[in-house]
């Protein structure tokens, strides 16, 4: 039981390219969400799926592309990279079943010079 | 939005003391929950607690929902438990997908 895995854990990319976080999880969890975390901040919702083919806007979606088309996985696409997009990315997946418990992964740090 | 504020935003202690952290939302909440983030970036969920009082070993969380706020408390702090402290909320109680987060509470707990 591995949890929730996030690939690849460090990316440098250059201004205008795109790019896939990957994010699986073996929970059979019905939640899972996307956040970034900038340097001395909390976490910002990004997009956010409450099952397979259901995806939905958080707080911070611009420049941001999810799909669900499995329970296991859930894909971030950065469609034009910027430096503001420069952060720590963390997938979470949560289901009732679990008790409340939220499980994240390790975390995506992203460079865009 | 909800807006969740989180004191102090730093706090250094010495091994063996206790701690208050708070954390005020500004809206009503059926989902509330405390994460610790270890120096390392890990993210471990420490409670899950929309009201009431909760322990776990030498962590305590109480949250009085009629008054907005909820309080995270640490005795007998070990260097381990350093680290960012925060508190998410979110006025749906299933929605653990859609939280707000406040910015935290550094802890440096030294030897």
């Amino acid at each position: 039981n591995a949890g929730v895995t996030q690939t690849p854990k460090f990316q440098v990319l250059k201004t205008g390219q795109s790019m896939t976080l990957q994010c699986a999880q073996d929970m059979n969890h019905e939640y899972m969400s996307w956040y970034r975390q900038d340097p001395g901040m909390g976490l910002r919702l990004i997009h956010y799926s409450v099952g397979a083919g259901i995806t939905d806007q958080g707080e911070v979606p611009n420049g941001y592309n999810v799909s669900r088309s499995t329970t296991e996985d859930f894909p971030l696409r950065l469609l034009s990279a910027a430096p503001s997009q420069t952060s720590v990315y963390f997938c979470a997946s949560f289901d009732w079943s679990s008790g409340n418990t939220i499980y994240f992964g390790e975390g995506s740090w992203l460079t865009v010079v | 939005g909800i807006q969740v504020e989180q004191s102090p935003p730093d706090l250094i202690l010495q091994e063996g003391a206790n701690s208050t952290l708070r954390c005020n939302f500004s809206d009503s909440v059926n989902n509330l929950q405390w994460f610790h983030q270890n120096p390392w970036g890990q993210l471990i969920n420490l409670f899950y607690i929309p009201s009431g009082t909760k322990q776990n070993g030498r962590l305590s969380a109480t949250t009085v929902a009629t008054e907005r706020y909820s309080l995270l408390y640490i005795s007998s702090s070990q260097t381990t438990d350093s680290g960012v402290y925060f508190c998410a909320v979110d006025r749906e109680e299933t929605s653990g997908s859609r939280l707000t987060f406040g910015e935290g509470t550094q802890l440096t707990v030294n030897p």
